[in-house]
């Protein structure tokens, strides 16, 4: 069973323009969200986190909010830039654990 | 630094053939982790190792795979006999203990099964 779910496989924004990649959760424990960046023929890299003491977390163009009561959060990306064009996971973890439970992806195209 | 590294980073084999990947931690990091990355899963939890000692190897999806760490600088996932189900894109990742925001991916093992 999906843990983590992303249910947009893919998205296409203009250059300039937000972004919104979502992503929702089961495990009422995870209380630890990140985000990672993946280009083709690479590894994922970690992109950015949130705890959920918080409810936003922000860092230059990329924004994650986190609403616990649905289970949901997002990563904004303001504005977005065609070398942001890559596939983004969301992952989930809780305090004490040693790994992290992914979602399948959605695929980023920025275009010019 | 150098970060994870894996090999071979492309396996084209036979169907029934005996498949080898491997991995290097990044020095330090005492959690290693294998992934395998389909699209209808994303990215799943294979197995993981605190300290070299696998700790959850519930997502292994049968007993033709199998995983090792002898020491503490070198893992490898085996898959005896590969199917052609088993094509996907591996990863093997590193962290420290209980801190999965250092955990760190290598480039990945992109395997086809004919």
């Amino acid at each position: 069973d999906q843990q983590v779910k992303q249910n947009s496989p893919s998205l296409s924004v203009q250059e300039g323009r937000i972004s919104i990649l979502n992503c929702d959760y089961t495990n009422s424990m995870f209380d630890y969200f990140l985000w990672y960046k993946k280009y083709p023929a690479e590894g994922p890299t970690f992109l950015i986190s949130i705890s959920s003491i918080k409810d936003k977390n922000e860092d230059g163009r990329f924004t994650v909010f986190l609403n616990k009561s649905a289970k949901h959060l997002s990563l904004h990306i303001v504005p977005s830039q065609p070398g942001d064009s890559a596939v983004y996971f969301c992952a989930a973890s809780r305090t004490g654990a040693n790994n992290l439970f992914f979602g399948t992806g959605t695929r980023l195209t920025v275009i010019p | 630094d150098a970060g994870v590294i894996q090999s071979p980073r492309h396996e084209v084999t036979e169907m029934g053939q005996e498949v080898t990947l491997r991995c290097k931690p990044i020095s330090g990091h005492n959690s290693l982790f294998w992934y395998r990355q389909t699209m209808m899963r994303g990215l799943e939890l294979l197995i993981y190792f605190n300290n070299n000692v696998p700790i959850d190897d519930s997502g292994m999806p049968e007993d033709r795979f199998s995983a090792k760490m002898p020491n503490a600088s070198f893992s490898t996932l085996k898959i005896q006999p590969s199917e052609p189900r088993d094509s996907a894109v591996y990863f093997c990742a590193s962290s420290l203990y209980r801190e999965v925001n250092t955990i760190y991916f290598g480039e990945g093992s992109w395997l086809t099964v004919v």
